[in-house]
């Protein structure tokens, strides 16, 4: 199993621009979430999916727009990309049910210039 | 809403030190508690989890308790190796989200 995969892992976008960030994940997870990582600030939520078909807001969701595309896979959309989005950005998966742990991609590293 | 504060790094310690990093939360209910690892370019890991009350989760000789009481999930390990340098996060987890802490960069030297 690859488990959660990210692609790409870097980019660089200039300011305007936009992108889709791709997560994968094959260990047939109900639940899908992307994160951002900023220096001392540790993780904070964008968006998740609790299932197909279903997406929410977490705590910093201006900017992005999410898709999931269908159980396996949940992308994440910058439309116009701004520097204050640079970030290491981290998708994760999980069996639905707060005893279960997350699996967490290797991440894909973003600079807005 | 849930909130979890973590002990501030960075942190340093010599080979086979002790090590103790605090992390209290606040949630309504019951929340499960999770400690993760991040390695330097990597995404995060699973290091330990304790589901319920007086649980105690362990993991390559690091452990952590439950304490319902003083709502704390201290992370613990006897004796650390130069390959425990990484940043260490705990972690609720309450309804469908995680709320993770900070983080605590944990460095060992030789």
């Amino acid at each position: 199993n690859a488990g959660v995969t990210q692609t790409p892992k870097f980019q660089v976008l200039k300011t305007g621009q936009s992108m889709t960030l791709q997560c994968a994940q094959d260990m047939n997870h109900n639940s899908m979430y992307w994160y951002r990582q900023d220096p001392g600030m540790g993780l904070r939520l964008i968006y998740y999916s609790a299932s197909e078909g279903t997406t929410d807001k977490g705590e910093v969701p201006n900017g992005y727009n999410v898709s999931r595309l269908n159980k396996r896979e949940f992308s994440l959309r910058l439309e116009s990309a701004a520097p204050s989005q640079t970030s290491v950005y981290f998708c994760a998966s999980r069996v639905t049910g707060e005893v279960y742990e997350q699996y967490f991609g290797p991440g894909t590293r973003l600079t807005v210039t | 809403g849930d909130s979890v504060t973590q002990m501030e790094g960075p942190v340093t310690l010599s080979e086979e030190a002790f090590l103790t990093i605090n992390c209290t939360y606040t949630a309504t209910g019951y929340p499960s508690l999770f400690w993760y690892v991040q390695y330097p370019g990597e995404g995060l890991q699973l290091l330990l989890k304790a589901t319920k009350a007086d649980d105690k989760g362990s993991n390559k000789g690091f452990e952590a308790t439950y304490r319902k009481e003083t709502t704390s999930f201290h992370l613990e390990k006897g004796s650390v190796q130069v390959s425990d340098s990484a940043v260490y996060f705990c972690a609720p987890s309450h309804g469908n989200q995680f709320y993770f802490g900070t983080g605590t960069s944990l460095t060992v030297i030789p």
